[in-house]
């Protein structure tokens, strides 16, 4: 499958637990861009990468959020103290020129 | 801020039926409107954007600077159709796109 990939598809965690999920983009795709979307709403941009330079973050990206792309591949999106509200759907998606390609997804629940 | 506005949270039209998905949006700048679709159990895929001006699978939009719209129609509906779709917009570059700034999202019905 040449399409992009995350991992874990559903994760499950407790208030105050820290996760991470990661995302590769398809091969060639110089940008990579996260979302989170929640029951009844669309996509919302949270941050998005140029190779390994993160260029752009969105204010709904507290400073419990952040996200790598060390070698310009690979992304990762980490939550520290996860809260309630956190749970949502977090979406990866790749580009090179302005089509986004989406992936699958992860579905975080917080208890 | 950048914003796009999707009224109708669910619309239900008859298999041949004509289809018009309302988009509106506000923005200084240049921008670049899209359509996404999500079908039953898939991923968000592009279906169009106005920059190519083509018709994917019978839809078609066009982006009307002056009433700030990108409305998505097709003439006749299909069955297969039933989706959600997702108007979306980014501010214009040609070489790359920032982030999206999607709308709510209109969960289309096609009956049979």
């Amino acid at each position: 499958d040449t399409g992009v990939s995350q991992d874990p598809r559903h994760k499950i965690t407790k208030r105050g637990q820290n996760v991470t999920f990661r995302c590769d983009p398809i091969s060639e795709h110089n940008r990579l861009y996260w979302y989170r979307q929640t029951l009844g709403q669309g996509p919302e941009f949270l941050t998005y990468f140029q190779n390994e330079a993160q260029l752009e973050k969105s204010r709904l990206l507290s400073d419990r959020f952040s996200a790598e792309r060390p070698k310009g591949s690979f992304s990762t999106l980490e939550i520290q103290r996860t809260e309630q509200g956190d749970s949502a759907m977090y979406l990866c998606a790749s580009s090179l020129r302005s089509e986004q390609f989406f992936g699958p997804g992860t579905r975080l629940t917080v208890l | 801020a950048q914003r796009v506005t999707q009224p109708e949270k669910l619309l239900s039209v008859f298999k041949g039926a004509p289809v018009e998905l309302k988009c509106n949006y506000s923005y200084s700048g240049s921008p670049e409107l899209f359509w996404y679709v999500q079908y039953s159990r898939q991923r968000l895929q592009l279906l169009l954007r106005h920059i190519s001006r083509e018709s994917i699978k019978g839809f078609t939009a066009d982006l009307n600077k002056g009433e700030t719209s990108f409305h998505l129609k097709k003439p006749f509906a299909q069955e297969e159709d039933s989706a959600m779709y997702y108007c979306a917009l980014s501010e214009y570059s040609g070489g790359g796109a920032d982030g999206l700034t999607f709308g709510k999202g209109t969960h289309l019905i096609i009956q049979p």
